[in-house]
């Protein structure tokens, strides 16, 4: 069965600093790699997904499927990017998430 | 368009009583997904339901829980005679069809429920 870990619970950084939430993921094929966000007292959001190849707010996250990681990266954190991180996958043409338990980032000022 | 919306938000069950938790999907959308969040844990699939059918039922626990999802009204997860174990966020989510690429999961702000 696929997993996915995050092995942060916590992570805090100042303003400014960059900032890297890791994700790995254990699946012999070839899934498809998410990353969720919650502000507080908001509802879970998807900030961006490996097959899109974007930038949201500043975020990207490259899948590795040699090191079968999907790490989250920002140059430069802001106030407003403190929040529960959750990185999520989805194996190919199927419908269940598999979440990981999620990172809390604090960026401090 | 509001989004996924669920009720009540917040919910407190005494032991041996039911809990109705309820989601609205989006407008337009007929896939709906429930997902359990149990306290210092991750988001778990319980189950997938499409209009007046069970899809898939493999995450939710065989007893005390059940889903549907009809013709008319919301989807409706009720889990009866509860237990302390319960107490958990539950999340609704909703998709046009899954599968596709590109089909994003949207969800719901989650009904918090706790047995006392």
């Amino acid at each position: 069965a696929q997993r996915v870990t995050q092995p942060e619970k916590l992570l805090s950084v100042f303003k400014g600093a960059p900032v890297e939430l890791k994700c790995n993921y254990s699946y012999s094929g070839s899934p498809e790699l998410f990353w969720y966000v919650q502000y507080s007292r908001q509802r879970l959001q998807l900030l961006l997904r490996h097959i899109s190849r974007e930038s949201i707010k500043g975020f990207t996250a490259d899948l590795n499927k040699g090191e079968t990681s999907f790490h989250l990266k920002k140059p430069f954190a802001q106030e407003e990017d403190s929040a529960m991180y959750y990185c999520a996958l989805i194996v190919s043409s199927n419908y269940k998430l598999t979440f990981g338990k999620g990172t809390l980032l604090t960026v401090n000022p | 368009n509001a989004g996924v919306m669920q009720n009540p938000r917040h919910l407190v069950r005494r032991r041996g009583q039911e809990a109705r938790l309820r989601c609205s999907p989006m407008k337009g959308h007929s896939h709906v997904y429930w997902y359990r969040q149990l306290p210092e844990e991750g988001l778990k699939f319980m189950v997938y339901l499409q209009k007046e059918n069970i899809i898939d039922e493999s995450g939710m626990p065989k007893e005390r829980f059940s889903a549907e999802f009809p013709k008319e009204g919301p989807s409706i997860l009720r889990i009866q005679q509860v237990v302390r174990g319960d107490s958990a966020a539950y999340f609704c989510a909703s998709s046009l069809e899954p599968g596709l690429l590109q089909e994003t999961q949207y969800f719901g702000p989650g009904t918090r429920l706790l047995v006392l």
